[in-house]
């Protein structure tokens, strides 16, 4: 199966700074990959995906980017506000099977 | 209507109570999921239906027992359940289950097992 490593496993920045999570896949069949923000009490919330025709994917202060030969993927967060405070998952899934293989999570603070 | 919706939000049982977990979705999405999300951990896939079947079982206890009556509803029956059952029980739904679209998450129900 897929096996998925997420870093860091928190973060803290300031408000206004940028933020990353950086993972990595294991398996080359890998095709899919979302990143899900989850709040205290609440389910993960997709908030942008990448598939692995495309290197980079951007969605306002959100992006992500994928590099296949080096089997990694990371989100960006620029600008960050208090309300991006939460944990954030990366998951892939493998070609053709619908199961996605999710990351040990990065639980953000922004510092106001 | 964009929600996953899922009743109730907290459940408190003994462990030889028969309880239900309830998932409903308006999006037209014709595959369904359950996921066990223990704290500070991903979420685990425990079940998926596609278009109303179940598809995948990843080894789940018998004493778990996933109900999919039509496209709209996902249930989950629970019985004889262990304290090390009690979890954060998400349910989630995708237009289809090719796996090339992300999943629509509930906001899960916190289940506490006595």
């Amino acid at each position: 199966g897929e096996n998925v490593e997420q870093h860091p496993s928190t973060l803290s920045v300031q408000e206004g700074d940028s933020a990353v999570i950086k993972c990595t896949y294991s398996d080359s069949a890998s095709n899919y990959f979302p990143w899900y923000k989850q709040e205290l009490g609440k389910g993960p919330q997709l908030i942008i995906d990448i598939r692995s025709n495309v290197g980079e994917k951007k969605d306002q202060r959100i992006a992500v980017t994928l590099n296949k030969t080096a089997k990694h993927f990371s989100l960006h967060i620029t600008e960050t506000q208090p309300e991006d405070s939460a944990v954030y998952f990366c998951a892939a899934r493998l070609y053709n099977f619908n199961k996605f293989y999710f990351g040990s999570g990065t639980k953000l603070n922004v510092k106001p | 209507d964009t929600e996953v919706t899922q009743t109730p939000k907290h459940l408190v049982m003994g462990m030889t109570n028969k309880k239900s977990l309830k998932c409903e979705q308006h999006m037209g999405h014709r595959a369904m999921y359950w996921y066990k999300q223990k704290a500070k951990k991903p979420p685990e896939l425990m079940f998926v239906y596609s278009y109303e079947k179940l598809s995948i079982n990843e080894s789940v206890p018998s004493r778990f027992s996933p109900e999919c009556p039509n496209s709209s509803l996902l249930n989950l029956h629970l019985h004889a359940l262990q304290p090390e059952d009690s979890a954060l029980y998400l349910c989630a739904s995708s237009q289809d289950s090719s796996g090339n679209y992300g999943y629509t998450f509930g906001s899960g129900t916190r289940l506490t097992v006595v």
